[in-house]
């Protein structure tokens, strides 16, 4: 247990879905992030807030839209997604906007039919 | 184009022996590196790390070797033990605290 929860563990959605993923942490930090891990690819950074701010956006298609109300959760919404976005969807926080020891969630198994 | 390259996907040792996980870096601007072990269904875990002022970092059986020159770092792991078996990913920043660009892994198979 790591502090920092996600849910769904597993989602399948079609192409015309809007879903969302969540995650939690439970540790004081302020800083929060979403890394998507595909197959044989190294961890991509997608989204990181500080205090709430979005402070970074990777050239993430639109299709993916982050929230975060607070500094303790953090959301991700899906909407048209494409089969190639088929991945482990990883959030992760940390104290400050340094990713140092940043400790991450389990993560959520989305598939995308 | 990969700053960050693990370039041995997979890596088998028996129990008790070292392992040895490479990682390579092209970024000179990389002065902080880290390692995370990542089990299945779960997230990566934070395992050791090494400012670029130092060369070498020992935690327990963990030890992270630095070669500035190189730009190559490497992770041993004395004496190899089978809940070791994972997958590694190595990762750099440009300042300690910064964003972290990771390589690809090596996954881990110590065997009993």
């Amino acid at each position: 247990e790591t502090g920092v929860t996600q849910t769904p563990r597993h989602l399948v959605m079609g192409m015309t879905n809007k879903k969302s993923l969540k995650c939690e942490q439970h540790l004081g930090h302020n800083a929060m992030y979403w890394y998507k891990q595909s197959a044989k690819k190294p961890l991509e950074l997608m989204f990181v807030y500080n205090f709430k701010e979005q402070t970074e956006n990777n050239s993430v298609p639109s299709r993916f839209s982050p929230e975060c109300p607070n500094s303790s959760h953090l959301f991700l919404h899906l909407h048209t997604l494409q089969p190639e976005d088929s991945a482990l969807y990883l959030c992760a926080s940390s104290q400050g906007q340094g990713f140092a020891e940043a400790f991450f969630g389990q993560g959520t198994r989305l598939t995308v039919v | 184009d990969q700053q960050v390259k693990q370039n041995s996907p997979s890596l088998s040792v028996q129990e008790g022996r070292i392992s040895i996980l490479n990682c390579d870096y092209t970024n000179s601007m990389f002065d902080y590196f880290l390692w995370y072990k990542k089990y299945p269904a779960e997230g990566p875990t934070f395992l050791i790390s090494i400012s670029s002022i130092k060369d070498k970092n020992e935690d327990g059986r963990f030890t992270v070797f630095l070669n500035k020159s190189a730009k190559h770092l490497s992770l041993h792991i004395v004496p190899s033990q089978p809940g070791d078996s994972a997958v590694y990913f190595c990762a750099a920043s440009a300042q300690a605290g910064n964003m972290l660009t990771f390589g690809g892994g090596t996954r881990l198979m110590v065997k009993p």
